[in-house]
C-alpha cells in the first residue's frame, strides 16, 4: 500500500521555465510533508518542508503547495536551472517519527 | 565539517556472511535512521533511533538489526544477508525527530549479496 505517490517517473522542463513536481498521499495522519533532491552518487539533500496545517511554504526559487482536501502537494521551481536536474523525492512524516518516501521523479532541465 | 559518514561505501559479500555497515555523525544529533533505495521503490525506512538505547522499526526492518550505544554511531547489522538485501543504503541524522524535515544523509553504501 503506497501511502505517498509520485506518479510521474520523469519530467523534462526548459531552462528558465517553471518545474512542477506532484505528489499524492493517502494517510490523513501525516504531520509534515517534505521534498528532497538527489544527485547520482550522493545522498539526498533536504529542500523544503510544509506542516500539515499550512497550505504554502516558500524558500527562494522553491515553493511547496499543500491541498489537504485533495491530499495533494506540489513543488514549484521557478525559474528552473541546469543544476536542478536531479531526482526529487516527496516524503511525509508521522508523529511517531516514521517517514514515508515516494518513488521519486527525475527532473531534466533542458538547455 | 558537519557530516554523516558511512562505511563501507561499496561491498560485495556472499549469502549468510554477517556484515555491519557503520554510520557516524558529528553534529550531536539525537535522531538517526537507515534507509534502502531500490529501483522503482524509492527510499524506504529500515530502522530509526530517537536517542541512545532507543530504536524503532521502520517500514522494512526484516533481516536487519541496529544498535545505538553512543549518540554519534548507529550501525546497521545484517546477521545473515540474502540476495534480496542487495541495495543502496543510506544513513541519516536530524537534530530532533524528523518533523522539521531536515534529515542529513550520508553518501550511501552500495551492498551486493551474491
Amino acid at each position: 500500500d503506497q501511502q505517498v505517490k509520485q506518479n510521474s517517473p520523469s519530467l523534462s522542463v526548459q531552462e528558465g521555465r517553471i518545474s512542477i513536481l506532484n505528489c499524492d498521499y493517502t494517510n490523513s495522519m501525516f504531520d509534515y510533508f517534505l521534498w528532497y533532491k538527489k544527485y547520482p552518487a550522493e545522498g539526498p539533500t533536504f529542500l523544503i518542508s510544509i506542516s500539515s496545517i499550512k497550505d504554502k511554504n516558500e524558500d527562494g526559487r522553491f515553493t511547496v503547495f499543500l491541498n489537504k482536501s485533495a491530499k495533494h502537494l506540489s513543488l514549484h521551481i521557478v525559474p528552473s536551472q541546469p543544476g536542478d536536474s536531479a531526482v526529487y523525492f516527496c516524503a511525509a512524516t508521522l508523529r511517531d517519527d516514521k517517514i514515508i518516501f515516494g518513488k521519486g521523479t527525475r527532473l531534466h532541465i533542458l538547455p | 565539517e558537519a557530516q554523516v559518514t558511512q562505511n563501507p561505501r561499496y561491498l560485495i559479500t556472499v549469502t549468510g556472511k554477517k556484515l555491519t555497515v557503520t554510520c557516524s555523525q558529528n553534529m550531536n544529533h539525537e535522531y538517526m535512521s537507515w534507509y534502502r533505495q531500490d529501483p522503482g521503490l524509492g527510499l524506504r525506512q529500515i530502522y530509526y533511533s530517537m536517542n541512545v538505547e532507543v530504536t524503532d522499526k521502520g517500514d522494512v526492518p526484516e533481516g536487519y538489526k541496529v544498535s545505538r550505544k553512543e549518540k554519534r554511531n548507529f550501525p546497521l547489522i545484517l546477521e545473515s544477508p540474502s540476495p534480496n538485501q542487495t541495495s543502496l543504503y543510506f544513513c541519516a541524522s536530524s537534530t530532533w525527530g524528523i518533523n522539521t524535515g531536515e534529515l542529513f544523509f550520508g553518501e550511501g553504501s552500495r551492498l551486493t549479496v551474491l
